[in-house]
């Protein structure tokens, strides 16, 4: 069964620095472009970054690029999103995602990152 | 960006009944693989997003035949019949052919 369990969220200032972890089960991790993926409370959902399977590449929204990094440990099964200066804008649930032929099929229950003062 | 644009925000269904969810994009989704990368999903209520749909009309593992997807371009619709109350929530079309990934807005489906 596949699973994606995200971790790090919480309750920040504005312009602080969070890093969030995704571990993945059930699934040949190293094999999968990962993603992350947020949505703000009552909005819709939001792509925010990719890292290829290799971390060969990585592609970010234009709103969190030169803020955010993502990164992953295939020996660990396990994601993360580095997110520096964080804006109010920022509050969100934040999704890690794995992306197959299929498209976004797997998500995981999501970690909610709150930036306020 | 390619812009995703739902039809209606929200839907109003009586259990066992038929909708349908409207879903344009603002280009072609049609990949130079010959692919078209449009997918649908639902968020019930208190969770995260799941598949439905991939590539127009491909019901993803253990997705009821009761769910159908059509379309081809920009203009796309998720069919939903025999309506059950496990399928309330709202749903999203999503596109994955030109980078950066985007979403349609959602469209809520309610019970009358």
């Amino acid at each position: 069964e596949v699973q994606l369990v995200e971790s790090g969220g919480g309750l920040v200032q504005p312009g602080s620095s969070l890093k969030l972890s995704c571990v993945a089960s059930g699934f040949t991790f190293s094999s999968y472009n990962m993603h992350w993926i947020r949505q703000a409370p009552k909005k819709g959902l939001e792509w925010i970054a990719l890292i290829y399977y290799d971390s060969s590449n990585k592609y970010y929204a234009d709103s969190v690029k030169g803020r955010f990094t993502i990164s992953r440990d295939n020996s660990k099964n396990t994601l993360y999103l580095e997110m520096n200066s964080l804006r109010s804008e920022d509050t969100a649930m934040y999704y890690c995602a794995k992306f197959g032929t299929t498209g976004f099929d797997y998500w995981g229950q999501g970690v909610m990152v709150t930036v306020s003062s | 960006d390619v812009v995703m644009t739902q039809t209606p925000v929200s839907l109003s269904v009586s259990l066992g009944g038929q909708v349908s969810i409207s879903c344009r994009s603002s280009q072609s989704l049609v990949h130079n693989n010959g692919n078209t990368y449009l997918s649908w999903y639902l968020q019930k209520p208190g969770q995260s997003p799941q598949l439905l749909i991939y590539k127009v009309s491909n019901r993803f593992s253990g997705i009821s035949d009761r769910f159908s997807g059509s379309g081809s371009g920009t203009d796309f619709t998720l069919k939903i019949s025999r309506v059950e109350p496990d399928d309330l929530g709202v749903y999203y079309c999503g596109q994955g052919t030109q980078y950066p990934p985007t979403f349609g807005g959602g469209t809520k489906l309610e019970l009358k």
